[in-house]
């Protein structure tokens, strides 16, 4: 099956600072990618849809100036946490999709997961 | 407002007996459903896909139901094994396509014990 990769898995860094997250899509184009938070024992919940070349579209509740999301092609997504601070510590998972024809199934990554201190 | 619950929490079987987990949605009219296994720490893994029109699927010991008038879909797993000790996830694609988000229940932690 298709494969997407996550990288860092896991990151800890200091209140105040940026942390930039990659979601790949290792072997197919992805022209959507979405960016999911799982806080401990919850679901997953959307943060926002990233389409390849256009912005982001944010869930409510989401901000977008300090979730920066990036889809500059159709094999990578970033997601950036901007002035990081201890509740955003979390466990972040992207997904891919290729969009085409028939193609119901979002691929997820691994993870990341962030802690800030 | 839409919502999608799973039966329990946590499911504690015994080894070699069939788990059923329960996923049931409000204010939902998909038109298909998802199951997806995740692992501690882990991104979710998908499982198995099952449309409107299908009853029943299969794949391997698995088997998954839909029931669109109860808006309930059952999964089965037979002959548990303990490596199948996991949280397993029921999603809906709110817009149907793979180009939508996908909305989760907070999902069933199944313990296969030996």
């Amino acid at each position: 099956g298709a494969v997407v990769s996550q990288h860092p898995s896991r990151v800890i860094c200091k209140s105040g600072t940026s942390v930039k997250i990659e979601c790949r899509s290792l072997d197919f184009q992805a022209t959507t990618m979405f960016w999911y938070r799982q806080f401990p024992k919850k679901s997953l919940m959307l943060m926002a849809t990233s389409n390849e070349g256009s912005k982001a579209t944010y869930e409510q509740g989401v901000e977008k100036d300090k979730f920066l999301i990036n889809h500059a092609s159709l094999t990578l997504s970033t997601l950036t946490v901007t002035s990081a601070h201890p509740e955003d510590s979390s466990f972040y998972i992207c997904s891919a999709s290729s969009g085409g024809a028939g193609s119901d199934t979002q691929y997820f990554g691994p993870g990341t997961r962030l802690t800030v201190l | 407002s839409q919502k999608i619950e799973q039966n329990s929490e946590a499911l504690n079987i015994q080894e070699g007996k069939t788990a059923t987990l329960t996923c049931n949605y409000t204010n939902y009219s998909p038109a298909y459903l998802q199951w997806y296994r995740q692992d501690p720490g882990r991104g979710p893994v998908f499982l198995l896909l099952i449309r409107e029109n299908e009853k029943e699927k299969r794949k391997e010991r698995l088997k998954v139901t839909f029931d669109t008038t109860l808006k309930q879909s059952l999964f089965h797993i037979t002959a548990s094994q303990p490596a199948d000790s996991a949280t397993y996830l029921c999603a809906l694609d709110i817009g149907n396509s793979g180009n939508t988000p996908l909305v989760f229940g907070k999902g069933t932690r199944l313990s296969v014990i030996a």
